[in-house]
């Protein structure tokens, strides 16, 4: 079946630096999803990717589609407290979305 | 305000004690999904419904009911609850099939 592959699992970071995150697959993807769970609640969504090499921005998040359309990346710029939690990509095919297995991100004081 | 509710968000239950975790989402929304979420996992999807009356199987359905006789609600029932049914649960809904979700606050379950 289709799958996607999200790395890193974890990451531990100091405050204030960047963080990259990526998903990848063997299978084409039509529409990316970005989603961040806070601890104890429930996913919410981030960022949506509709078109191949879409390079899209929400604060100090950015997300891309990749142009091969079989992977996507999540940016945070300048890490805060509160972005401590896991992200979750997603991938829409033949209007069935599949998610990634979350990095979690820890942030160090 | 636009929600999806999910009840109780806590359960400790035994084994073999049915019970029903409830969902609710007043978006009018058509499609509605469980998943259950475990450590290294992610989140896979239980049960889905794509319209009132209209259900299928996820990829982890084994132990799992689900039932949609109105659009807005989307209740779990387990039958005869299993210590391997421990696990954290999400409802979801969507406009159609496809579209971004919108998650409950999760259900913890426990059965010892």
């Amino acid at each position: 079946g289709q799958q996607l592959n999200q790395s890193p699992q974890s990451m531990f970071i100091q405050e204030g630096e960047d963080v990259s995150m990526n998903c990848t697959s063997s299978s084409i993807f039509n529409t990316w999803l970005w989603y961040k769970q806070d601890p104890g609640e429930g996913p919410v969504l981030l960022i949506a990717l509709y078109k191949a090499g879409e390079l899209t921005s929400n604060g100090r998040l950015t997300a891309q589609f990749g142009i091969t359309r079989k992977d996507s990346f999540l940016n945070i710029s300048a890490s805060i407290p509160s972005d401590v939690g896991i992200y979750f990509c997603a991938g829409r095919r033949d209007d069935k979305i599949i998610f990634g297995k979350g990095t979690r991100l820890h942030i160090l004081p | 305000e636009a929600q999806v509710t999910q009840n109780p968000r806590y359960l400790i239950t035994v084994t073999g004690k049915k019970l029903t975790v409830t969902c609710s989402q007043n978006m009018n929304h058509e499609y509605m999904s469980w998943y259950r979420q475990d450590p290294g996992l992610g989140l896979r999807q239980i049960y889905y419904s794509m319209n009132v009356e209209v259900t299928d199987k996820g990829d982890v359905p084994e132990g799992y009911k689900v039932s949609r006789k109105e659009k807005r609600n989307f209740p779990l029932i387990l039958e005869s609850p299993s210590p391997n049914q421990t696990s954290l649960y999400f409802c979801a809904s969507s406009l159609r099939e496809g579209s971004e979700q919108y998650f409950g606050p999760g259900t913890r379950l426990t059965v010892t």
